[in-house]
């Protein structure tokens, strides 16, 4: 079935510094979904991107979903501590089941 | 902000009792979801809902597993004959449509099995 790898894990970061999580695919994607999670908290949807080659941004957000669309990135610069949390893409397969990523924890280094 | 509310937020129970979740979507929304946590991982899909029957449903969702809609308002998860292994978060959402609404998840419902 549908998978989707995400990388890294966990990525510790000095407040300021910037942050980037990516998913990819071996098959071509019809969308992609970010969402967050704080800890302790559920998920929050963030963005869906749908387009090739799409770039999409929240204030310190950019969302790229790849050429090929089978691949995206979460990039957040100049993290603040109120961007801690878990940081999970996930992508409707064929039987509109929404597959999760394992997620990338971002912890800011006190 | 409409929100999907669950009940109760945590719940023990003991191995091999029935375990019954609630959630109430957000009331304009047609699409249910039940998905599930297992602490420290990554957010799994059980089932959907849609027009008072199950649309789809994940491997997971075996014959322990219900979903019901007794009311206009009310969406229920049932699990039977609970295992040790079911302990986890479980997150009801709902959306306004399948493929490309926003999908709003509840606070999430945490079940204990000992």
């Amino acid at each position: 079935g549908q998978q989707v790898m995400q990388i890294p894990q966990y990525q510790h970061v000095q407040e300021g510094e910037d942050f980037t999580t990516y998913c990819n695919s071996s098959t071509t994607l019809s969308n992609i979904q970010w969402y967050k999670q704080r800890p302790g908290g559920h998920p929050v949807f963030l963005i869906q991107l749908v387009k090739s080659g799409e770039v999409k941004k929240q204030k310190r957000l950019t969302f790229q979903f790849g050429e090929a669309k089978k691949n995206s990135s979460l990039h957040i610069t100049a993290t603040q501590t109120t961007d801690v949390g878990t940081y999970f893409c996930a992508v409707m397969d064929s039987n509109y089941q929404l597959i999760w990523g394992a997620g990338t924890k971002l912890i800011i280094k006190p | 902000e409409p929100e999907v509310t669950q009940t109760p937020s945590h719940q023990v129970t003991q191995m091999g009792q029935e375990v019954i979740l609630r959630c109430v979507p957000i009331s304009n929304h047609l699409y249910f979801y039940w998905y599930r946590q297992i602490l420290g991982q990554k957010v799994e899909f059980l089932v959907s809902f849609y027009n008072n029957e199950i649309s789809e449903k994940s491997e997971i969702f075996d014959d322990q597993f219900s979903v019901e809609r007794p009311d206009g308002s009310n969406f229920t998860l049932k699990i039977r004959s609970t295992k040790l292994e079911d302990s986890a978060m479980y997150f009801c959402a709902s959306s306004a449509d399948r493929v490309w609404d926003t999908i709003y998840f509840g606070e999430g419902s945490w079940l204990t099995v000992v």
